[in-house]
């Protein structure tokens, strides 16, 4: 069935470093994949999202690309802040209601 | 506007009590979801609703787990018996439109189960 595995965290990370967050997945055809983040206290937010292959999602200097060849979805952001520390989780979306959600990555960010 | 909304934010019950799970969608969303997230780990499909019609309860873990949305707006999410198993973050997440579309999730209620 469809799944998604995500990096273990924590990961922990200096102000201004660079972040990749490595996600694949299985699904056959063509899911739709996405990037939510939560925040301390608050619920999951979308981040950013690629509906097919090759596409690029970015959102708050996030980026993630949508390679079919590798089925993943890395996640990337070129000098991180400390505002960035949150938990992020990878998913799908492929037939019928259901999201699968990767088991999230723990990122905080140092000063 | 008003985001999703869940109450009780926390909710302690004893094993075998009852519970009830509110969840106030974004007004006018069409879909709406149920979660359980388990400490450490993802959101797991609990349910999908569009309007008051629910289409998929394939994620409940038993007949104990129960959800209705009579009205197509507010959900409810409840539990019999409850277990210690039961303990987790219950969330929900409503959508504008199809299943397949950005969902806006709530803060989640965590249930813990004594």
């Amino acid at each position: 069935g469809d799944s998604v595995t995500q990096m273990e965290g924590p990961v922990t990370l200096s102000e201004e470093a660079f972040l990749t967050i490595n996600c694949t997945y299985t699904a056959t055809g063509y899911p739709s994949l996405f990037w939510y983040v939560q925040y301390p206290g608050e619920g999951l937010q979308l981040l950013l999202k690629a509906t097919k292959a090759d596409d690029k999602g970015s959102n708050k200097g996030f980026e993630a690309t949508y390679r079919k060849e590798t089925t993943s979805f890395h996640l990337e952001k070129g000098s991180v802040q400390v505002s960035d520390s949150a938990v992020y989780f990878c998913a799908l979306h492929h037939t019928g209601n259901q999201f699968y959600f990767g088991t999230g990555t723990s990122l905080t960010v140092i000063p | 506007g008003a985001g999703v909304s869940q109450s009780p934010r926390y909710k302690v019950a004893k094993r075998g009590q009852d519970v009830a799970l509110r969840c106030d969608p974004i007004s006018g969303h069409v879909s709406l979801f149920w979660y359980q997230q388990a400490l450490g780990q993802g959101p797991e499909f609990l349910t999908y609703f569009q309007n008051e019609a629910q289409l998929d309860k394939s994620g409940l873990p038993s007949d104990r787990f129960f959800a209705e949305r009579p009205e197509g707006s507010v959900s409810t999410l409840k539990i019999q018996r409850t277990q210690q198993e039961d303990s987790a973050v219950y969330l929900c997440a409503s959508s504008p439109r199809g299943a397949s579309y950005e969902q806006y999730f709530g803060p989640g209620t965590r249930l813990t189960v004594t």
